[in-house]
């Protein structure tokens, strides 16, 4: 119930390239979706979230497709740069009233962008 | 920009000793969080707290670790008694509480990479 399913695990793609990476959920009280990206040696970053009262996000290059009735979502990374080669992490997260909210993650994408 | 630090960034310990992992979250931010990221796996929970106490923690978050924030800046976690599964890298994140329509943020450190030998 608290899992976030994501794949692919790995993905290679060429400078210019859309790749996508995709998540799953079975809980139907998440209600909050982010992207982290992570660089090695780093800590994950937020890179752009959602929540489902809406089907899509953009913010710059990077779209987070939301389907709700699916309990899937995913990212899009529009003209992908080399500099973008990173792990990518998907989460989900339930809002709680009087507490922080639990960020349970995806496996995670290692992403290459090649020149 | 305001961020998460965390010290030290790499800590070595023989099985059994105690570690103290310690960050500073932003300093507005009020809900506090360590995870844990196996290399090569996934980011884990381990707790979360808030008002000076644990609002939830994981199965991961056993008798062994402990947090505590002493004074007005730092967190900590303390693990009491090292095993060799505890190797990973531990991320310390803060975040603001989410009103009805923002989004929570949760910002993470750098991490501390710890190995148990």
């Amino acid at each position: 119930q608290q899992q976030v399913k994501q794949s692919p695990q790995s993905l290679i793609v060429q400078k210019g390239g859309i790749p996508i990476i995709n998540c799953a959920y079975e809980n139907t009280a998440f209600d909050y979706f982010p992207w982290y990206q992570q660089f090695p040696g780093k800590g994950p970053a937020l890179l752009i979230a959602i929540r489902p009262d809406v089907s899509e996000k953009k913010e710059g290059r990077f779209t987070i497709s939301f389907n709700k009735s699916a309990k899937q979502f995913s990212l899009h990374i529009m003209d992908s740069q080399p500099g973008d080669s990173a792990t990518y992490f998907c989460a989900a997260s339930k809002r709680q009233e009087t507490s922080g909210s639990r960020l349970t993650f995806g496996e995670g994408t290692q992403l290459t962008v090649n020149p | 920009e305001p961020e998460v630090t965390q010290t030290p960034s790499h800590q070595v310990t023989q099985m059994g000793q105690e570690v103290i992992l310690r960050c500073v979250p932003i300093s507005n931010h009020l809900y506090f969080y360590w995870y844990r990221q196996i290399l090569g796996q996934k980011v884990e929970f381990l707790v979360s707290f808030y008002n000076n106490e644990i609002s939830e923690k994981s199965e991961i978050f056993d008798d062994q670790f402990s947090v505590e924030r002493p004074d007005g800046s730092n967190f900590t976690l303390k693990i009491r008694s090292t095993k060799l599964e505890d190797s990973a890298m531990y991320f310390c994140a803060s975040s603001k509480p989410r009103g009805a329509f923002y989004m929570e943020t949760q910002y993470f450190g750098p991490g501390t990479r710890l190995l148990v030998l």
